[in-house]
């Protein structure tokens, strides 16, 4: 079984709207990370946003916001107010606790296009 | 800090060449990790290191693949003999381990075999 789905292979967003990127996750572990990366066409990935699976508190880092919903095994990216600069991939990463501790399943990326 | 640096930017090499691909972690980074990127396959983990001992390298494809972190500045990702499969964007990444932090990524290689 897939560890992270991206269900979203690509998206478009009109500039300064909000967009949501869906990921779901599979895992038995009660200790675990989500992480969020943008991929630009530059290439390299940069880290957005982290959240920990014991987190009560929904991730925020700017414009950046991570809807953490447990029992759904849920962690979308909400961009808020969506810049030109947004345009990239974006993948959902999650760390399983315990063994291979920090061994990152990344999904397979969401390509967004913010229109002006 | 100079984050993660990895060389060459972009490599070209005709099959059965053998390939080195270089990477320098953030210093005091105890996790060293190698990705390969493809359109087919997505970020596959190939293998990591910690503390220099490589820990998990179930993800290297084959013999052909190996990779070395002599110490706790450098790392090699090696292919010998090269084949046009392996062309893909290889990135190197490494993390202090502290469990709410991701990976800091270099900028990666993009090899192409032909």
């Amino acid at each position: 079984a897939q560890k992270i789905t991206q269900t979203q292979p690509g998206m478009f967003v009109q500039e300064k709207e909000a967009v949501t990127l869906d990921c779901t996750y599979d895992t038995s572990d009660q200790s675990y990370g989500l992480f969020w990366y943008k991929q630009p066409s530059s290439g390299e990935m940069i880290f957005l946003i982290y959240q920990g699976s014991y987190d009560e508190q929904n991730a925020t880092e700017g414009r950046y916001s991570l809807n953490f919903q447990k029992a759904r095994k849920s962690a979308n990216l909400v961009i808020s107010a969506s810049q030109l600069g947004d345009s990239a991939m974006y993948f959902c990463a999650m760390r399983e606790g315990r063994d291979n501790f920090n061994k990152f399943y990344f999904g397979s990326g969401t390509k967004l296009n913010v229109k002006p | 800090d100079a984050g993660v640096i990895q060389s060459p930017r972009h490599e070209v090499t005709e099959m059965g060449q053998e390939v080195t691909l270089r990477c320098k972690p953030i210093s005091g980074h105890d996790y060293l990790f190698w990705y390969r990127q493809t359109m087919m396959r997505g970020l596959e983990l190939l293998i990591y290191f910690n503390n220099n001992v490589p820990i998990d390298d179930s993800g290297m494809p084959e013999d052909r693949f190996s990779a070395k972190m002599p110490n706790a500045s450098f790392s090699t990702l090696k292919i010998q003999p090269s084949e046009p499969r392996d062309s893909a964007v290889y990135f190197c990444a490494s993390s202090s381990g502290h469990p709410n932090y991701g990976y800091t990524f270099g900028s990666g290689t993009r090899l192409t075999v032909v």
